[in-house]
């Protein structure tokens, strides 16, 4: 497995302007994740997918927030006219379908700042 | 309300000592368990899980847990702390109300003095 990539791994944009980050989980993987982290907190969920279903998305996942995986393979977050409280480390993780206990792997990350 | 509780946001001790990090979670079920660890700017490495069967987990870099239902907690514990530890430290829970994603604690920040 060569691991959960993200990219890119630091965004900096103004405030009002779109980003879109992306995320490639391990090869077989079906179930992709996308977490949000700010400073001093734990990991929370915002969606994830099942192959290129969408299955459930957190109430943290404003109108302003999309995510897509269209074949099942990568998946994009596409966050909308940024705000500063946007601001935060934004992880994937994937795992298998058939994994004991949902064993998730995460990514290292995309570091999203909004001035 | 479901949830996770690591109540010690800070903890520091010095290389060579024993550590023991807690993590209670609130369900009515016992769910998955896992510790994760973050170092400064990277993503989170998965320490070691519990999902059934013996109580006391071994994982990796010398690290154990053991869950106890009667206390809702999974503690981390390793018993010599090397200053390469030093990094936050995430419980996190999965396979609550037949849902798919972790809910994870606030972290405990381990420092490591030399």
């Amino acid at each position: 497995d060569t691991g959960v990539s993200q990219d890119p791994r630091h965004k900096i944009t103004k405030r009002g302007q779109n980003v879109t980050f992306r995320c490639d989980p391990i090869s077989e993987h079906n179930r992709l994740y996308w977490y949000r982290q700010t400073l001093g907190q734990g990991p929370e969920f915002l969606t994830y997918f099942q192959n290129e279903a969408q299955l459930e998305k957190s109430r943290l996942l404003s109108d302003r927030f999309s995510a897509e995986r269209p074949k099942g393979s990568f998946s994009t977050l596409e966050i909308q006219r940024t705000e500063q409280g946007d601001s935060a480390m934004y992880l994937c993780a994937s795992s298998r379908l058939a994994s004991q206990a949902n064993e998730q792997f995460f990514g290292p990350g995309t570091r999203l700042t909004v001035l | 309300a479901q949830s996770v509780t690591q109540p010690d946001i800070h903890i520091t001790v010095s290389e060579g000592a024993s550590l023991e990090l807690r993590c209670n979670y609130s369900y009515g079920a016992t769910p998955y368990l896992f510790w994760y660890v973050q170092s400064p700017g990277q993503g989170l490495q998965l320490l070691l899980k519990y999902f059934s069967g013996d109580t006391l987990v071994q994982g990796i870099k010398g690290f154990e847990a053991e869950f106890k239902r009667s206390q809702s907690s999974f503690n981390l514990r390793k018993p010599s702390v090397h200053w390469s530890d030093a990094a936050e430290y995430f419980c996190a829970v999965g396979g609550v109300s037949g849902t798919y994603k972790y809910i994870f604690g606030t972290g405990t920040r381990l420092k490591v003095l030399a």
